[in-house]
């Protein structure tokens, strides 16, 4: 099976400007999760979708936000970037059921300017 | 709220020495709590997990232990190897939110 894939890889982008990532899951996984990862602060949970439903959601303010299609493919937007949102974003996706294990993408590189 | 605290966050050892990374979580309705590999450039990838009704898993070199009345969990890794150099993220999970360590960053001396 192919992996989790993420585009694009890297992304440079200006404050004020808003952007949008792109996650393709495992074939058969209906779950998709979003993490941004700094050198400081690790791994945060953004949030999760499972069936076009966001699940879960972590602690970032509303400029953050997703969807998922009902190919299970999912997209997460941010608007008026800001310098801090410089990070690596890591999607994730994983069956949805019990089974709770995850599968990483290989990330998209933000820089902010 | 929901945090998980993972000591050291930083590590080394010598090759052929064990090393250990704990993790503290605080919500106690946690039920799985995985490990995750993250080499310098590369994706987080899972090298072992738990769930809440273990104490104990063990995978050839490595081994993970649960105190769920302490809200503890440790990775041991035993006779470690240069490849064993990386970062290392613990986590905790309950309905698919997961609340993850801060890392660890092990480098194994030759």
């Amino acid at each position: 099976k192919a992996g989790v894939t993420q585009t694009p890889r890297y992304l440079i982008k200006t404050r004020g400007q808003q952007v949008t990532l792109s996650c393709s899951p495992i074939s058969g996984h209906r779950s998709v999760s979003w993490y941004q990862q700094t050198p400081g602060q690790g791994l945060q949970f953004l949030f999760e979708y499972f069936s076009e439903t966001q699940r879960n959601k972590g602690n970032f303010p509303g400029r953050f936000s997703g969807r998922q299609f009902s190919n299970s493919r999912s997209e997460m937007n941010v608007s008026t970037l800001e310098l801090g949102d410089s990070a690596l974003y890591l999607c994730a996706s994983s069956l949805g059921d019990s089974s709770n294990e995850q599968f990483f993408g290989p990330g998209t590189r933000l820089t902010v300017l | 709220g929901e945090n998980v605290e993972q000591h050291p966050s930083t590590l080394s050892v010598q090759e052929g020495d064990s090393a250990v990374i704990k993790c503290t979580y605080s919500d106690s309705a946690s039920n799985y709590f995985p490990w995750y590999k993250q080499e310098l450039g590369k994706r987080p990838q899972l090298i072992i997990d738990i769930r809440s009704n273990v104490g104990e898993k063990k995978d050839q070199r490595i081994a993970v232990t649960l105190n769920k009345t302490a809200k503890h969990f440790s990775l041991h890794i035993t006779e470690t190897q240069p490849e064993d150099s990386a970062v290392y993220f613990c986590a905790a999970t309950r309905t698919y939110k997961y609340i993850f360590g801060t890392g660890t960053r092990l480098k194994v001396l030759a």
